[in-house]
């Protein structure tokens, strides 16, 4: 299985303070994908970054991704009540394998 | 907008039923996912279709089979439900990788999830 692994499995932080939290895979991947999920819902997609990229940002979030390390992390910058949830890597390896495997997530907790 | 929609939010169902979870989208994907949720073992693919009659196991396709004979239904079935295929049962559909060079994006939707207790 290439499943992804995040670290840490839980985070607490005070809210606008910066949260990191980090994904390792197994094999060659195309894309990798950072997703949220609030208690008890759906996933929601939050960003996918290539595997010839290295960094990207959208609004508060960025991503890096280190295929030498098979390693990507997601940053949270100014940290809000409402980024608490369980955040989700997964992985991809583009037309040879269409399937979409996950990781067992990071639970992040904002503290007011 | 983007919708997957499951059947169900909530089911209870008895030991040895045969058990039908719908999943149904609406944006012509390609890619249609079933995973189950457990908490700390993450999602698990069951199993996963990249078009219309064709299917792949995922890592846990055990006691589940599915069916896709319209391009926007992926239905699961527990052919004999059992207690510990209790979970989160969670859809999802996709654009088909090989586009993503055509500039489309191939992240996965989600549809609300059916919790599942079989008693």
């Amino acid at each position: 299985s290439q499943q992804g692994e995040e670290d840490p499995q839980a985070l607490s932080i005070q809210e606008g303070e910066n949260a990191t939290m980090n994904c390792s895979y197994k094999t060659s991947i195309n894309n990798l994908q950072w997703y949220r999920q609030n208690s008890g819902r759906g996933l929601v997609h939050l960003i996918l970054i290539r595997s010839n990229e290295r960094e990207k940002h959208s609004g508060r979030l960025r991503v890096t991704l280190d295929t030498s390390k098979k390693s990507s992390s997601l940053l949270i910058t100014a940290s809000r009540a409402a980024d608490t949830a369980s955040y989700f890597c997964a992985t991809d390896r583009g037309s040879r394998d269409d399937k979409i495997i996950f990781g067992k997530g990071t639970r992040l907790h904002i503290l007011p | 907008d983007v919708k997957v929609t499951q059947s169900s939010r909530y089911l209870v169902k008895r030991t040895g039923e045969k058990v039908f979870l719908e999943c149904v989208q609406d944006m012509d994907h390609e890619n249609m996912f079933w995973y189950r949720q457990d908490p700390g073992l993450g999602l698990r693919l069951i199993y996963f279709s990249y078009d219309v009659k064709m299917k792949e196991k995922g890592d846990i396709p055990e006691g589940y089979s599915v069916s896709r004979e319209k391009k926007e239904r992926f239905s699961l079935i527990l052919e004999s439900a059992s207690t510990n295929q209790t979970s989160m049962y969670l859809c999802a559909s996709s654009f088909a990788a090989l586009l993503l060079s055509s500039g489309v994006n191939t992240e996965a939707f989600f549809g609300q999830g059916t919790r599942l207790t079989v008693v």
